[in-house]
């Protein structure tokens, strides 16, 4: 079946060091991969998306990668600050599937001061 | 002003109730979603609206009953609450229906005692 899921449950990061949270996804029949983030008591936040054409992706501070070799969607942060702090969320569009998004489990990013 | 409002934002019911959680966008948007967020963070899509059409249900148990009287609202109505329908639940809105770049409420967290 589908799944989109992630290596690490937990992410512990010094502040300014840079981040990588790292996700694994089983359909390689999708569109599009999109990161979130989440804060406490928030709803989810689009950060960055990639099409499935794209093997990379920048954004202010962020990056995402795809690897669809191996099926390996990863997010880059650069010099991560404490309000990077959150949980973030891999989801996959699937190209059959039509406006439905499947997310991974989710990481928590904890920014050490 | 808020682009996706969710009410109420705590919802505490007994067992059997009925409830009802409001959901309206001021994006001019023409899809929008109910998820469900489990103790573990893991988020799962309900349903899905386009144009006030439902395009998807995921299974979700014919007690709950969205309706979409417009394209700026969704509503999710919930008949004979049972335990573990305890969760968050979040509205989102997308232009289009990929899910792309969503906009999600703040969640309605929902007890049932």
């Amino acid at each position: 079946g589908e799944s989109v899921g992630l290596h690490l449950p937990t992410l512990s990061v010094q502040e300014g060091d840079n981040s990588i949270i790292n996700c694994a996804y089983s359909n390689s029949a999708s569109d599009y991969f999109i990161w979130y983030k989440q804060e406490s008591g928030k709803g989810p936040q689009f950060i960055i998306d990639i099409r499935s054409n794209m093997d990379k992706r920048q954004g202010q501070r962020v990056t995402v990668l795809l690897n669809k070799t191996v099926k390996h969607l990863s997010l880059q942060i650069a010099a991560t600050q404490p309000g990077d702090s959150a949980v973030y969320f891999c989801a996959e569009i699937p190209s059959s599937g039509g406006f439905k998004t499947i997310f991974g489990a989710g990481t928590r990013l904890f920014v050490k001061a | 002003d808020t682009a996706v409002s969710q009410t109420p934002k705590y919802l505490v019911t007994q067992m059997g109730n009925d409830k009802s959680i409001k959901c309206e966008q001021n994006l001019g948007h023409d899809t929008m979603y109910w998820y469900k967020q489990d103790s573990k963070k893991f988020l799962k899509i309900m349903f899905s609206y386009n144009n006030k059409e439902l395009i998807i249900n995921e299974t979700v148990p014919n007690r709950f009953s969205p309706k979409s009287p417009d394209k700026a609202h969704l509503n999710l109505h919930i008949n004979s609450l049972e335990l573990g329908d305890s969760a968050v639940y979040f509205c989102a809105s997308s232009q289009g229906g990929q899910g792309i770049g969503a906009f999600f409420g703040q969640g309605t967290r929902l007890t049932v005692v």
